[in-house]
């Protein structure tokens, strides 16, 4: 089995600001992870994803995020916060032989000028 | 290249009333899936397909259905439609070769208003 949570639905940070948004997992096998990104009207497209080459994986947009296999946490940061930001952000995990991810519920991100 | 499409873009009916969303895509992709997106619920898997001619439930399948006779059409039918099916429909693919940690690619949505 495997679950996503993503804590907090809404995210808000100033310009220019870190951005920290969190993702925990459940999976009984070693997971692949994702990040998409979702623009209002649009639909979702791959910010990045895990395949366990390397435990910090770097994405679009100046995203990247941790794998941590002990706090099965898969944090999303980005170090300055920009307007275009502003979107909705799904976590997502596949693992198991299954052709399915599981999605998070999402997080609104909110930047303030 | 024009990746995954999805008709129409949005869509009013009257309860009980039955439509057909459509999804195609140009990429070969063998997996398609169906997802529902509603505030608060995130992305639920309506139904999906590993190849024409296989489907399967996803987390919420009831008053839908689905077919799959070729590769690149992946259509979701609802047979009657009831006001808890408005929603924000969307349809991705992805390759099934190197497993799990491959990409969904997403059409750009429907959406469904039920009244």
């Amino acid at each position: 089995a495997q679950s996503v949570t993503q804590l907090g639905s809404h995210v808000s940070v100033s310009e220019g600001a870190l951005v920290l948004l969190r993702c925990n997992y459940s999976s009984s096998v070693p997971p692949y992870l994702f990040w998409y990104v979702q623009y209002p009207n649009q639909g979702l497209q791959l910010l990045l994803k895990y395949t366990s080459a390397a435990t910090l994986v770097k994405g679009i947009n100046g995203f990247e995020a941790e794998f941590k296999k002990s706090e099965t946490s898969f944090h999303l940061t980005k170090p300055s916060a920009h307007m275009s930001d502003a979107a909705e952000y799904f976590c997502a995990v596949a693992s198991g032989g299954s052709y399915i991810p599981t999605f998070g519920r999402g997080t609104s991100l909110i930047v303030h000028p | 290249n024009a990746g995954v499409t999805q008709t129409p873009k949005f869509q009013v009916l009257k309860t009980g009333q039955s439509m057909t969303l459509q999804c195609a895509q140009d990429m070969n992709h063998e997996y398609m899936s169906w997802y529902r997106q509603d505030p608060g619920m995130g992305l639920r898997l309506i139904h999906y397909s590993v190849g024409a001619g296989i489907t399967d439930q996803g987390e919420v399948p009831n008053g839908y259905n689905v077919s799959r006779s070729t590769t690149e059409d992946f259509p979701l039918r609802l047979l009657s439609a009831a006001p808890s099916q408005t929603s924000v429909y969307f349809c991705a693919s992805r390759r099934t070769g190197q497993g799990e940690n491959e990409k969904l690619f997403f059409g750009s949505g429907t959406q469904l208003s039920v009244l």
